[in-house]
């Protein structure tokens, strides 16, 4: 089973910061890796698809980079809107797996 | 417009059965890969279940392998996951998820439906 590891856990931020989220996979998986927004009460919402290919409708201050083990989530200028628990998401091999979540408080 | 309706979700006794359905629309059904994730209370996003559309076949996570049956019916846009002998572990809020016509990322989510487990 490919795991996916995501630093850090949780984090307070202040708007307009920049914020970055890694995720880190056990073995190489290309590009198969995906990020979604999930805000409470809410489904997932996917904010970048293989590792940093733009979604549709997504603000453009959300950047995905990357490849093989180490990836990186960037939110530049945060907004109050972006609070909510970020996950990466492999899509390489099964069992599909998901990081353990990063949760992202605004002051 | 894609939509995704889980029903099905209660309360049942460790040991019982429930099966989930989920009503799907605004696109072809019948071509598209459908998926079964759950998220325990507070807890994070878990990988249930798959149905290749491409040749009908299925993959489980190991923690329902052999107790969790995924299937579909296409002529009714619906997507079902059968649970049994169900345990406290599994109590969680199940979305049904599609990653359109290949096994990729999760481009549509239902809403989720809560299944409870205790006695």
């Amino acid at each position: 089973e490919i795991v996916l590891t995501q630093s850090p856990d949780f984090q307070s931020v202040t708007p307009k910061e920049k914020v970055t989220i890694t995720c880190r996979a056990s073995q190489s998986i290309g590009s198969s890796l995906h990020w979604y927004q999930q805000k409470p009460g809410q489904s997932p919402k996917l904010l970048i698809k293989y590792g940093s290919q733009s979604i549709s409708g997504v603000p453009p201050r959300f950047r995905g980079s990357g490849s093989g083990t180490d990836f990186t989530l960037t939110i530049n200028s945060l907004e109050a809107e972006d609070a909510a628990t970020y996950y990466c998401h492999q899509s390489s091999d099964v069992p599909i797996t998901f990081g353990q979540g990063t949760r992202l408080e605004i002051k | 417009e894609v939509q995704l309706m889980e029903s099905g979700g209660g309360l049942v006794q460790p040991g019982g059965s429930l099966r989930l359905s989920c009503a799907a629309s605004g696109f072809t059904f019948s071509n598209y890969w459908m998926h079964w994730v759950r998220q325990a209370p507070g807890k994070g996003l878990v990988w249930v279940s798959r149905f290749n559309t491409e040749d009908s076949s299925t993959n489980y996570a190991d923690s329902v392998k052999g107790r969790f049956t995924i299937s579909r019916d296409n002529a009714k846009n619906t997507l079902y996951l059968q649970m049994n002998s169900l345990r406290a572990e599994d109590t969680a809020v199940y979305y049904c998820a599609t990653t359109g016509m290949s096994a990729y990322y999760f481009d549509y989510w239902g809403q989720g439906t809560l299944v409870t487990v205790s006695p």
